[in-house]
Order: C-alpha cells, then sequence, then structure tokens
C-alpha cells in the first residue's frame, strides 16, 4: 500500500497554470476512476476538489480540472490566485478496498 | 448543516489504548460509509480506516491493521476507532471524514490530535 507519488512542490505567478502529477499503479489510480484532490490549508480540514478524476464538487472553482492517463492523474488550475497557494493531495480507491493518499503537493504561487 | 466532531484525543504512552469519537449531524448518519485519515506533524494525510455505512465492512491501512479498530453506532451517530498498542508514529491529527459512495470525502471534521510518548 504505497502512496501515490506527487511532486513535492509546485509554484506559478498568478494568473498562469500549473499541473500536479499524481502517479499510481494499475491496482489503484490505473485500475478504478476513483481519483479525487484535496485542497488543504495548514491547520484546516482538506476539502474535495475533485472526484471521480474529472469532476467538480458544487462550488468549487471551474480553475480546477482534473484528468488520468494509465497509471498517472493530473490536476490543473488555472488562472492561479493568491489564495490557491496550499497543499494538494490526490486519492485513489484501490483492488483492495483501502484507500491511498498521495504523498502531498505544496503549492507557491509567486 | 453537514458536520463531523472529533474527540477523544490526547496524550498517551507507547503501548497504550485510546478511544477517537467521530459524531456526525445534519445528514442521514446511517447512509454513509466513514473513514478516517490522519495527518503526522510535518507529513503528508494517511488514510487509516473505513466502516461502511451498516457496519458490515471495515478495512485497514497496513500500518495500523491489527492495532485499530473501527465501530459505528448508528443509533448515537457515531463512528469509533478504538487505538491499541499505540506507537509514537501514531502521533498525528486524526480526521473522520463521509464518503460520497466513491471513496472520495465531501465533508471533515476539524480533527483530534493524539500524541505519543513516553
Amino acid at each position: 500500500q504505497s502512496a501515490l507519488t506527487q511532486p513535492a512542490s509546485a509554484s506559478g505567478s498568478p494568473g498562469q497554470s500549473i499541473t500536479i502529477s499524481c502517479t499510481g499503479t494499475g491496482s489503484d489510480v490505473g485500475y478504478y476512476n476513483y481519483v479525487s484532490w484535496y485542497q488543504h490549508y495548514p491547520g484546516k480540514a482538506p476539502k474535495l476538489i475533485i472526484h471521480e478524476v474529472i469532476h467538480r464538487p458544487s462550488g468549487v472553482s471551474n480553475r480546477f480540472s482534473g484528468s488520468k492517463s494509465g497509471d498517472t492523474a493530473s490536476l490543473n488550475i488555472s488562472g492561479l490566485e493568491a489564495e490557491d497557494e496550499a497543499d494538494y493531495y490526490c486519492s485513489s480507491y484501490t483492488t483492495t478496498r483501502t484507500v491511498v493518499f498521495g504523498t502531498g503537493t505544496k503549492l507557491t504561487v509567486l | 448543516q453537514v458536520q463531523l466532531l472529533e474527540s477523544g484525543g490526547g496524550d498517551v504512552q507507547p503501548g497504550r489504548s485510546l478511544k477517537l469519537s467521530c459524531a456526525g449531524s445534519g445528514f442521514r448518519f446511517g447512509n454513509y460509509a466513514i473513514h478516517w485519515v490522519r495527518q503526522a506533524p510535518g507529513k503528508g494525510l494517511e488514510w487509516v480506516a473505513v466502516i461502511w455505512s451498516d457496519g458490515s465492512n471495515q478495512y485497514y491501512g497496513d500500518s495500523v491493521k491489527g492495532r485499530f479498530t473501527v465501530s459505528r453506532d448508528n443509533s448515537k451517530k457515531t463512528v469509533y476507532l478504538q487505538m491499541n498498542s499505540l506507537r509514537v508514529e501514531d502521533t498525528a491529527m486524526y480526521y473522520c471524514a463521509r464518503d460520497t459512495g466513491m471513496t472520495d470525502f465531501d465533508y471533515w471534521g476539524q480533527g483530534t490530535l493524539v500524541s505519543v510518548s513516553s
């Protein structure tokens, strides 16, 4: 049950777009379309921003979008804003009926 | 509105036990699976366990399997996490979260802090 692999950090200037990758295996990301993304501010509860690879919950900005190819899922954030500076985690359902999170990416808005 | 409230955290010595609670309100508690997720200081999120809506099944992360037990009482709208044989590495903020049905978590509690040290 190894964590999904994410880059430790990402950065971009306001208005730019960034993409965060999330690499798993054929037993999790590659097997199911049950990949989610969470935005996490320190000291706060994580917030669901993408579910089932591509779907945005109501109220989440359309600047956030998700995709998947093979064993790798991606989160794209367009039109970066200062408030996007946070930690981002992916997660996936697995073939053993468990859930695995990604290693997390710290996003810095320059 | 939907709320989850964790309680029961605290300081405990290695080898001892602790029981966390997660109380839900504002939704049909018995219709949802509930997960426990933790975050150790300076580390990322780690999935701990899940209990299905009717309590019929539970699954655990490898690091807690055999030591932690998740249970629920739908009449009290509460899920529990019994943590035995605690280790220093179990020190973390523990969150409970509601499963939408597709193993994504749409509501989270604010967390309860568990500190294991001698």
